[in-house]
């Protein structure tokens, strides 16, 4: 039973390009979560999605950064025009269909590094 | 809007020794609260959960926290640490009414002593 997968685990981009990084949810989920984590500091939320939808977005910035989680696929952070403040391990992580009480699963994370 | 505070950014403790790490929460309704380890280049993993019932509950590793309402808190302990335990630990709150985001605590590192 496969948890959540993350890809590529290690992404290294030149400022100016553009960044994807690919989530699969645990069978079974339909919730996908994305967070930012700098060094020294904790989980910073991005964005919630349902299939097909973006339930919460509040943590994104507004310009450069999207996501999608597609009715078939993965679901893809995409960062354009990276700088090197994007440098960060970017986690997903995944619950059922009624989250709350259940727990998010995380995946092992993308480390995002900008050269 | 919920948050969540974990004091003490940095632990030590003895190989042996009692592990203490503290959580608070701000929250307007019951929450759910869970508990996250992470270890280097890895992502979370959960540890242990509240949702109802009660409020001493156990995780795995020999980890367990208590729920306490009156004091918004949800401690993580471990009698006796091992040096396998050293990682960053992370504290969440979640709502009941929505329960669609976790809020995240800043973490706090616990290094072991041999």
């Amino acid at each position: 039973n496969a948890g959540v997968m993350q890809n590529p685990r290690h992404l290294v981009r030149r400022r100016g390009q553009e960044a994807r990084l690919r989530c699969s949810p645990m069978k079974g989920h339909s919730h996908v979560y994305w967070y930012r984590q700098l060094p020294e500091e904790g989980l910073k939320f991005m964005v919630y999605l349902q299939k097909e939808n973006i339930i919460d977005e509040s943590g994104m910035p507004k310009e450069r950064f999207s996501a999608e989680f597609p009715k078939e696929g993965p679901s893809i952070l995409r960062i354009q025009q990276v700088v090197r403040g994007d440098s960060a391990a970017y986690f997903c992580a995944s619950s059922p269909a009624f989250p709350g009480a259940q727990p998010q699963h995380f995946g092992d994370g993308t480390r995002l590094s900008i050269l | 809007a919920q948050s969540v505070t974990q004091l003490g950014s940095h632990v030590s403790v003895s190989e042996g020794a009692l592990v203490l790490l503290r959580c608070n929460y701000s929250s307007s309704v019951p929450p759910y609260l869970f508990w996250y380890v992470q270890y280097p280049n890895q992502g979370l993993q959960l540890l242990l959960k509240y949702t109802t019932g009660a409020t001493l509950v156990k995780g795995i590793n020999g980890f367990e926290a208590e729920f306490k309402k009156s004091e918004t808190s949800f401690h993580l302990t471990k009698p006796s640490a091992h040096m396998s335990d050293a990682a960053e630990y992370f504290c969440a709150v979640s709502e009941t009414d929505t329960g669609n985001q976790f809020y995240f605590g800043t973490g706090t590192s616990l290094t072991v002593i041999p």
